[in-house]
């Protein structure tokens, strides 16, 4: 059974810039979260994918988006990047029938200059 | 919206003891209550969740109860190894399509075993 991988493991930008970041779900999983981890705290939710749709939304503004594929893997793009941006980026997969049961990646540490 | 306490930040125990870390919850709706263990430098991982239709769980040395009136749950880890020495975090869900199933964290407690 393949775990939920994400590329790529560290990014650099500066503000303003825009980024985008990867993710593959676990075998078997259809649905993908994903979160942000500020350093010291705990993750924070983004949004959720499911049959390539937005299926729930944390507080983050627009320039905050995501697609799915028909794979089940996942982006996470973010615009006009802000020194605050920087963090860990997790994805979680999970299968739709236990939407709570989420798996993580190993995250993309972006640093946003 | 959805908020998850955690107590305490940091917890020191001597190998072989055990070591409880207890969160609470804000959202008598939320239904699901996982623990990750985070490791420096990866990825949490779930180590054992509960359900609010049961009142505990235990795998292995790992034991999570829940109490569903007072809003709070709890980890409990005995006979504590070296290799246990991680940030914990407990999160709460109430798991409908609004929310999409977000997973609410709280803020970690690091956990030192020393030999």
């Amino acid at each position: 059974e393949t775990g939920v991988t994400q590329s790529p493991t560290h990014l650099i930008k500066t503000r303003g810039q825009q980024v985008t970041l990867r993710c593959s779900s676990q075998s078997g999983h259809n649905t993908v979260s994903w979160y942000q981890q500020a350093l010291g705290q705990g993750p924070q939710f983004i949004f959720q994918y499911y049959r390539e749709e937005e299926n729930g939304r944390g507080n983050f503004p627009p320039r905050f988006s995501g697609l799915q594929f028909p794979n089940y893997s996942s982006e996470l793009n973010v615009n006009a990047l802000e020194l605050d941006d920087s963090a860990l980026y997790l994805c979680a997969s999970s299968f739709s029938g236990k939407y709570n049961e989420q798996f993580f990646g190993p995250g993309t540490r972006l640093t946003v200059l | 919206g959805e908020n998850v306490e955690q107590h305490p930040s940091t917890l020191s125990v001597q190998e072989g003891d055990s070591a409880v870390i207890k969160c609470t919850y804000s959202d008598s709706a939320s239904n699901y209550f996982p623990w990750y263990k985070q490791e420096l430098g990866k990825g949490p991982q779930l180590i054992i969740d509960i359900r609010s239709n049961v009142g505990e769980k235990k795998d292995q040395r790992i034991a999570v109860t829940l109490n569903k009136t007072a809003k709070h749950f709890s980890l409990h880890i005995t006979e504590t190894q070296p290799e246990d020495s991680a940030v914990y975090f407990c999160a709460a869900s109430k798991g409908n399509s609004n929310s999409g199933y977000a997973l609410n964290f709280g803020k970690g407690t690091s956990l030192l075993v020393t030999p």
